[in-house]
């Protein structure tokens, strides 16, 4: 079954960086495009990036273009997103998701469970 | 404006039916871009619930449904059960945004 597990969170200074990763199995990864969703405490999901799934294509949110990275290794199955310049206001839990079909605009399917990346000094 | 409007809270008695509205604009809903709900249970990842609108994935109950009109779509469930207590997320595609939207969801309770 498919299954989805991200990692890489944890607590970091404001400004600093941190690479979180989804290992994804269950399915063939270099099909399907991926995202990036992240939930801050007690509030609501927030889309933040995209990625086809041969990489050519990829989208970002207004809040965090130019300072996160999307990213896949289709060899490895998995899924990155690079955050840099971090701000307390990214606090939040992190998820992938994978959509249902080969086209780009198709549901979130699958999710992964999360994980919490905390901006704190 | 790109955003995609819930209420913030609907509530219902078990076997009631309620609905949970998603208004958007001319760059996403009313843009012909498909609607997709998703629930959220209490301390959970979220979970696919209606995708295209009005369509099922398997292992959905038939109590769920969706449609959709102009720049406006609904989630409705009929004979409301405990467990359908949770956070409720429209999504779709904004091309003024060239991303997903998501709404700002809607706290369920079942009273």
């Amino acid at each position: 079954q498919v299954q989805l597990v991200e990692s890489g969170g944890g607590v970091v200074q404001p400004g600093r960086s941190l690479r979180l990763s989804c290992a994804a199995s269950g399915f063939t990864f270099s099909s399907y495009g991926m995202h990036w969703v992240r939930q801050a405490p007690g509030k609501g999901l927030e889309w933040l990036a995209f990625i086809s799934s041969d990489e050519t294509n990829k989208y970002y949110a207004d809040s965090v273009r130019g300072r996160f990275t999307i990213s896949r290794d289709n060899s490895r199955n998995i899924l990155y997103l690079q955050m840099d310049s971090l701000r307390a206001e990214d606090t939040s839990v992190y998820y992938c998701a994978r959509i249902r079909s080969s086209w780009e605009l198709a549901a979130f399917a699958y999710w992964g469970q999360g994980t919490l990346v905390t901006v704190s000094s | 404006q790109s955003e995609l409007t819930q209420p913030p809270s609907v509530s219902g008695a078990p076997g009631q039916r309620v609905t949970i509205s998603c208004t958007g604009s001319s760059s996403n809903i009313g843009a012909g871009y498909d609607v997709h709900w998703y629930q959220q249970l209490p301390g959970a990842a979220p979970q696919l619930l209606l995708y295209g609108n009005n369509h099922r994935p398997s292992g959905v109950p038939d109590r769920f449904s969706g449609s959709k009109s102009g720049t406006s779509a609904s989630l409705a469930i009929t004979g409301l059960q405990a467990e359908d207590e949770a956070d409720y997320y429209c999504q779709s595609y904004d091309n003024s945004l060239s991303g997903s939207l998501f709404g700002g969801g809607t706290k369920l309770t079942v009273l």
